[in-house]
């Protein structure tokens, strides 16, 4: 059975980057799908901020395009979210998941918190 | 960009009632629309795929119709164990997605 988590900080400072990391197992990412990365500030919805695709292409949702960065390491079977430059407005729990157009199965989420 | 309008954005209904949540792009997207179920603290969970398909599980009083612009999200039977906010996804021009707002569903 497919599994993803994540991990990182949980307090960022305003200005410094976020970096997170999601770990898959039971499936190995350079076998297909995309992986994507998905916040949810508190008390609000769900926004996509961007995808790569098993081969490494990179899809990044437009307004938050000039901050983040996705990448992969196929050797620990896991990718990453960098989004720079944040600010409070970036506090949110962060999901990891795997999709084809469908989003599953999801990682826990994890909360970032933006503040000084 | 395309954009999503979910209604109502919450509703309260009894136990074994019949609840229907509207869902509208602001362009045709086919039958290319998911919906998800989020209990408070937990990830999203995908209910209904390419608008009317049933995931793998899922109980068969959630139901979805639709295509183009225009879809809707049916619980036959409330449960207790369905008090959620039901989120509905496009995803015509993969791997580029929106969501709906959101309706918060509550037992009356």
């Amino acid at each position: 059975q497919v599994q993803l988590q994540e991990s990182g900080p949980g307090l960022v400072k305003p200005s410094e980057t976020l970096s997170l990391t999601c770990a898959v197992s039971g499936y190995s990412i350079s076998s297909g799908y995309y992986w994507g990365w998905i916040r949810q500030p508190p008390g609000k919805g769900l926004e996509w901020i961007g995808s790569i695709y098993h081969s490494g292409s990179t899809y990044y949702n437009p307004s938050l395009k000039s901050r983040v960065t996705i990448s992969v390491d196929t050797s620990k079977n896991q990718f990453s979210l960098k989004l720079s430059s944040v600010t409070a407005a970036d506090t949110a729990v962060y999901y990891c998941a795997r999709h084809d157009g469908r989003w599953r199965p999801w990682g826990q989420g994890t909360l970032v918190t933006v503040s000084s | 960009d395309i954009q999503m309008t979910q209604s109502p954005s919450s509703l309260s209904a009894s136990v074994g009632d019949r609840v229907t949540i509207t869902c509208q792009a602001s362009q045709d997207i086919s039958n290319y629309l998911n919906w998800y179920q989020q209990k408070p603290g937990k990830a999203p969970k995908l209910l209904i795929y390419d608008a009317s398909n049933l995931e793998t599980g899922v109980p068969s009083r959630f139901s979805g119709s639709g295509s183009g612009t225009d879809f809707t999200f049916t619980i036959s039977s409330l449960q207790p164990e369905d008090i959620a906010t039901y989120y509905c996804q496009q995803y015509d021009n993969l791997p580029r997605f929106t969501f709906g707002p959101g309706t918060k569903v509550d037992i009356k």
